[in-house]
C-alpha cells in the first residue's frame, strides 16, 4: 500500500518556465514532508521540507505549498533551468517523539527534464 | 569532507550466500538508515537507527539484519540473499534533531542471482 503517490512518472518543462511536481499522500499521521532531489548514479539530497503547521515554504527557487486537507503537496520551481533536470522524490514522516522522525515514507518519483 | 560512503558500490552474488555492505560516516550524526530503490517504487525504508544500540524497522525489514554498534558505521546484512533482493541500496545518515534531513551515500548496486 503505497502511502506516498506520485502519480506522474516524467514532466518536460522549457528553461525559465515554472515546473510543478506533485506528491499525495494517505496517512493522515504524516506530519513532516520533504523533497529530495536525485543525480543519475549518485544519491537523492534533501531539497526542501514544509511541516505540517504550515502551508508554504520558500527557498530560492523552490516552493513547497501543502494542502492538508487533500493531503497534497507540489514543489514549484521557477524559473527552471537545465541544471535541475534530475528524479524528484517527495517522502513525508510521522513525529515519533521527542526531535525524532525515524521513518522516512518516499513517494516513487517524478523525472524532471529542462529543455534548454 | 563529510561524507556517508558504502561498500561496495557493485557486488554480484548468488542466491543463499551471505553478505554485508558497509556504511560509515564522517558527521557524528545519530541518525542512520538504509534503503533500496527500485523502478516504479522509489525508495523505501528497510532500517533506521536513531543512535548506537537503538534499531528499528522501515516499511521492508523482511530479509535483512542490521546492528549498530559504534555511531559511525551501520552494516546491513543479508543472511541468506534471494534474487528479490536485487535492487539499488543507499545508506543515509542525519542529525537526531532533524533526522528527516538525511545525507546520502552513492549507492550499492546488488545482483543476486
Amino acid at each position: 500500500d503505497q502511502q506516498v503517490k506520485q502519480n506522474s512518472p516524467s514532466l518536460s518543462v522549457q528553461e525559465g518556465r515554472i515546473s510543478i511536481l506533485n506528491c499525495d499522500y494517505t496517512n493522515s499521521m504524516f506530519d513532516y514532508f520533504l523533497w529530495y532531489k536525485k543525480y543519475p548514479a549518485e544519491g537523492p539530497t534533501f531539497l526542501i521540507s514544509i511541516s505540517s503547521i504550515k502551508d508554504k515554504n520558500e527557498d530560492g527557487r523552490f516552493t513547497v505549498f501543502l494542502n492538508k486537507s487533500a493531503k497534497h503537496l507540489s514543489l514549484h520551481i521557477v524559473p527552471s533551468q537545465p541544471g535541475d533536470s534530475a528524479v524528484y522524490f517527495c517522502a513525508a514522516s510521522a513525529y515519533a517523539g521527542g526531535t525524532s522522525y525515524g521513518k522516512l515514507t518516499f513517494g516513487q518519483g517524478t523525472i524532471l527534464t529542462v529543455h534548454p | 569532507e563529510a561524507q556517508v560512503t558504502q561498500n561496495p558500490r557493485y557486488l554480484i552474488t548468488v542466491t543463499g550466500k551471505k553478505l554485508t555492505v558497509t556504511c560509515s560516516q564522517n558527521m557524528n550524526h545519530e541518525y542512520m538508515s538504509w534503503y533500496r530503490q527500485d523502478p516504479g517504487l522509489g525508495l523505501r525504508q528497510i532500517y533506521y537507527s536513531m543512535n548506537v544500540e537503538v534499531t528499528d524497522k522501515g516499511d521492508v525489514p523482511e530479509g535483512y539484519k542490521v546492528s549498530r554498534k559504534e555511531k559511525r558505521n551501520f552494516p546491513l546484512i543479508l543472511e541468506s540473499p534471494s534474487p528479490n533482493q536485487t535492487s539499488l541500496y543507499f545508506c543515509a545518515s542525519a542529525t537526531s534533531g532533524r533526522s528527516y534531513e538525511q545525507y546520502f551515500g552513492p549507492g550499492t548496486r546488488l545482483t543476486v542471482t
